[in-house]
């Protein structure tokens, strides 16, 4: 039963260079989250995504940065022209579908840590 | 807009203390409430979980929180810490009844010593 996976782990690019990273939510999990977590603070929200639809984007930067979690496949955050401001934790959740309201539960993966030169 | 504010970012202990570390929440609405944990190393696990009925809450490793609705407060308890406890603490408010974002605290880092 495996959980929330994240890869890489660990992403180095230098600035101006495109950020790639992936998402698999739980299995049976249709909901898809993403947070970043500077140093010395907490997580902050980012977008919230379905299959094939961005529910919530409020939390993301204006401009280059993207999010997708199409069909089939995992989730995808793209940071584009990536600056050294980028360099944090970036965090998955995922929790299952169902109504709002029931007792829905984010799991989190284990995070890529970005590292912008 | 609601926020989360965790009192101590630094906590230092002894082995068989106890633990209460503080969470309140600004939001007048019906809210879900969580503790999530980080270890050295390792991902966000969720601790505990509110979302109605008994306000005292109890969830794995010992630890529990008291739910007070008049004071917008979470506060997560441990009568006796252990080493293994050494961790940072995040607490997370979520409106009820929709789906979406956790609204996290900035995080409490603790450290218990032998």
């Amino acid at each position: 039963n495996a959980g929330v996976m994240q890869n890489p782990r660990h992403l180095v690019r230098r600035r101006g260079q495109e950020a790639r990273l992936r998402c698999s939510p739980m299995k049976g999990h249709s909901h898809v989250y993403w947070y970043r977590q500077l140093p010395e603070e907490g997580l902050k929200f980012m977008v919230y995504l379905q299959k094939e639809n961005i529910i919530d984007e409020s939390g993301m930067p204006k401009e280059r940065f993207s999010a997708e979690f199409p069909k089939e496949g995992p989730s995808i955050l793209r940071i584009q022209q990536v600056v050294r401001g980028d360099s944090a934790a970036y965090f998955c959740a995922s929790s299952p579908p169902g109504l709002a309201g029931a007792e829905d539960t984010q799991y989190f993966g284990p995070g890529t840590r970005l590292t912008v030169l | 807009a609601q926020s989360v504010s965790q009192h101590n970012h630094h906590v230092i202990l002894s082995e068989a203390a106890s633990l209460e570390l503080g969470c309140n929440y600004s939001y007048g609405g019906t809210v879900n409430l969580f503790w999530y944990v980080q270890y050295p190393g390792q991902h966000l696990q969720l601790l505990l979980k509110y979302f109605s009925g008994d306000p005292l809450v109890k969830g794995i490793k010992g630890f529990e929180a008291e739910f007070i609705k008049s004071k917008f407060s979470f506060n997560l308890r441990k009568p006796s810490v252990q080493w293994s406890d050494t961790a940072e603490y995040f607490c997370a408010v979520k409106i009820s009844y929709s789906w979406g974002k956790l609204q996290f605290g900035a995080g409490t880092q603790v450290v218990v010593t032998p």
